[in-house]
């Protein structure tokens, strides 16, 4: 099963937005809408930040938004603050095999 | 709130046996509306999934992983269980133990994780 594809980095000034991709295929991406992203912090446990596609769980900042076209899911960070500096991860549900999750290769987020 | 905390060897000897347990509190380990999941992220790389446990005890594992995992819930210690089968140095990681929500197929809480690493 192949990782989802991320950029290795992605960087932005405080203030502006910037965008994460995140590319499947049409067994899990394309073909779900269970896509969800997750926010690591150097030693740190992953926390939800998106999940199905666009929706927030309670408590995450409304800077951070979700969406997706064909088999690529994005997600944008508005506003960017040096707090959002860590690493991004997105996952997706797949049947490709049997059901389960695919990760995405993960993205490192630089505030300048 | 429902809290994860994982627990086990942190040291594995080459072709033995992992097992971790996974204890939960502030809520049922018992509902239709989620499920358990283990993952794990081996040291400077991304995140993988390992296999997840319905409550009805319905199994799915990775491909990858699947001749060597088992991964099971003992409701009356309220613990989900991980054991990985041969291990080797590629099975070097920070173990995460995680709720997922059933519905929407994400993992809303998760463990602290647990570090084993696997060295003679």
């Amino acid at each position: 099963q192949s990782a989802l594809t991320q950029p290795a980095s992605v960087s932005g000034s405080p203030g502006q937005s910037i965008t994460i991709s995140c590319t499947g295929t049409s067994s899990d991406v394309g073909g779900y809408d269970f896509v969800s992203w997750y926010q690591q912090y150097p030693g740190k446990t992953p926390k939800v930040m998106i999940y199905a596609v666009r929706n927030r769980p309670s408590g995450v900042s409304n800077r951070f938004s979700g969406s997706k076209s064909g088999n690529t899911a994005s997600l944008t960070i508005s506003g960017l603050q040096a707090e959002d500096e860590a690493d991004y991860y997105c996952t997706s549900y797949t049947s490709s095999i049997t059901p389960l999750y695919v990760f995405g290769t993960g993205t490192k987020v630089t505030v300048l | 709130q429902l809290q994860l905390q994982e627990s086990g060897p942190g040291l594995v000897k080459p072709s033995e046996t992992l097992s971790l347990s996974c204890t939960v509190s502030g809520g049922s380990i018992s509902s239709s509306h989620y499920h358990w999941g283990w993952l794990r992220q081996s040291p400077g790389k991304g995140l993988e999934w390992i296999g997840s446990v319905y409550n009805s005890g319905n199994t799915f594992y990775n491909p990858s992983l699947k001749s060597r995992v088992t991964i099971s819930v003992d409701s009356s210690k309220n613990q989900v269980s991980l054991r990985l089968t041969s291990v080797t140095a590629a099975d070097t990681a920070v173990y995460y133990c995680t709720k997922v929500i059933s519905f929407y197929f994400y993992m809303d809480v998760w463990g602290k994780g647990t570090t084993v690493a696997v060295s003679s």
